[in-house]
């Protein structure tokens, strides 16, 4: 069984340009998830999908970050513009049933760098 | 935003040494407690799903505990090997608050 991919796994732009980062979860996944890593800083959650639907987007920074799940399969961050401190790993993780207990597969994370 | 505290920072054991560290959380309104272990270049496995306060959980030479009334959790490796070399992370209520983990370094 395929895991969680994302793409691409490194990106380099200039600070105002825009970038897709894209999230591939586990087949027959419903819950989908994005966070980030900022250099030196914890995991910080960003939101969570339940199929199409943003069940809890609370922790994305701001408005530049524009995340979609059309058709409930795979998922899109979109940073538009982005700025220098968006640089960090952005990992997708998807889990089968519910969120505050079950277990989330990560992705191996895509790698941004603005600058 | 609520506070996961894990310590050591990172920790330097010699092939075959028993190791842990700590994860503490708010006590209040727990859900459950996650562990990951993390290797550089990949993504973040998860290890144990704790929910129970007393909860004790095994997989290997690698062992947690919980204490939902204190707010901590303990995880163990027994006779660290190389390849347990790898940043571990918990998480309070799953997604929403991480650790900055424990680096842990295991020599030969």
């Amino acid at each position: 069984e395929a895991g969680v991919t994302q793409f691409p796994s490194h990106s380099v732009i200039e600070k105002g340009q825009t970038v897709t980062l894209r999230c591939d979860p586990i087949s027959g996944h419903d819950n989908l998830y994005w966070y980030r890593r900022v250099m030196g800083k914890e995991i910080k959650f960003l939101l969570h999908f339940v199929k199409e639907s943003k069940q809890d987007e609370s922790g994305m920074p701001n408005n530049r970050f524009l995340a979609e799940r059309t058709g409930g399969t795979y998922s899109t961050l979109k940073v538009q513009p982005a700025e220098l401190e968006d640089s960090g790993v952005y990992f997708c993780a998807s889990s089968q049933v519910g969120f505050r207990v079950n277990e989330q597969y990560f992705g191996p994370g895509t790698r941004l760098t603005v600058t | 935003i609520l506070n996961v505290e894990q310590s050591p920072q990172s920790l330097h054991v010699q092939e075959g040494d028993s190791t842990n560290f700590t994860c503490s959380f708010p006590s209040s309104n727990f859900y459950a407690l996650h562990w990951y272990r993390w290797e550089t270049a990949k993504s973040p496995e998860a290890l144990f799903v704790m929910t129970l306060n007393g909860d004790e959980k095994k997989k290997g030479r690698i062992s947690a505990t919980l204490n939902t009334k204190e707010g901590y959790s303990y995880l163990y490796i027994k006779g660290s090997q190389p390849e347990d070399s790898a940043t571990y992370l918990c998480a309070f209520r799953n997604a929403l608050n991480f650790g900055k983990g424990t680096s842990l370094l295991v020599t030969p």
